[in-house]
């Protein structure tokens, strides 16, 4: 079967620009859950979407945000780009949580902000 | 403040031995605990979940403990090979939905 689909695999954009990244999950999954990965602070959740509601929140400010289609497909999106939100940006598709089923991540998208 | 330590940033062993890695964590209490493999480049891969009330998970040359007592988990991977070698992530997650990820201890099995 497909694995999980990140959209695009690299983007730069510059400080102040707001950005938003795909994810279409394994068929049949419903649980989508983001991530963001940097050298200094390793891997972080962001949030999970279950059946298109947020279910899961990390400690990220508001300007990350995201969003779940009825096909399961997530977005997610980062307004007002600091210097720091460059990273590797994750996500995981599950059956049902990503808390306590096997996850299976994409390839990621490489946030470059400049 | 929550604490999720691993052992070493970085570990080196001989083909064939056991690799032991350790996940600890402090101020937490994680109803679950799961184990990942990533390469340089891709994303993280599952290996094994365990549950609070779990002792112990095997899957093939893969074991994981989990003592909540010692809030501490053990992940050994036997008969190590060169391909073994890779960065492994512990991951624990809270009955509040929170989820935390130790900083990866880079294993790397020589010949």
């Amino acid at each position: 079967k497909a694995g999980v689909t990140q959209t695009p695999r690299y983007l730069i954009k510059t400080r102040g620009q707001q950005v938003t990244l795909s994810c279409s999950p394994i068929s049949g999954h419903r649980s989508v859950s983001w991530y963001q990965q940097t050298p200094g602070q390793g891997l972080q959740f962001l949030f999970e979407y279950f059946s298109e509601t947020q279910r899961n929140k990390g400690n990220f400010p508001g300007r990350f945000s995201g969003r779940q289609f009825s096909n399961s497909r997530s977005e997610m999106n980062v307004s007002t780009l600091e210097l720091g939100d460059s990273a590797l940006y994750l996500c995981a598709s599950s059956l049902v949580a990503v808390m306590n089923t096997e996850a299976f991540f994409g390839q990621g998208t490489r946030l470059t902000v400049v | 403040s929550q604490k999720i330590e691993q052992n070493s940033e970085a570990l080196n062993i001989q083909e064939g031995k056991t690799a032991t890695l350790t996940c600890n964590y402090t101020n937490y209490s994680p109803a679950y605990l799961q184990w990942y493999r990533q390469d340089p480049g891709r994303g993280p891969v599952f290996l094994l979940l365990i549950r609070e009330n779990e002792k112990e998970k095997r899957k093939e040359r893969l074991k994981v403990t989990f003592d909540t007592t010692l809030k501490q988990s053990l992940f050994h991977i036997t008969a190590s090979q060169p391909a073994d070698s890779a960065t492994y992530l512990c991951a624990l997650a809270s009955n509040n939905n929170d989820m935390r990820f130790g900083a990866g201890t880079r294993l790397t099995v020589k010949p």
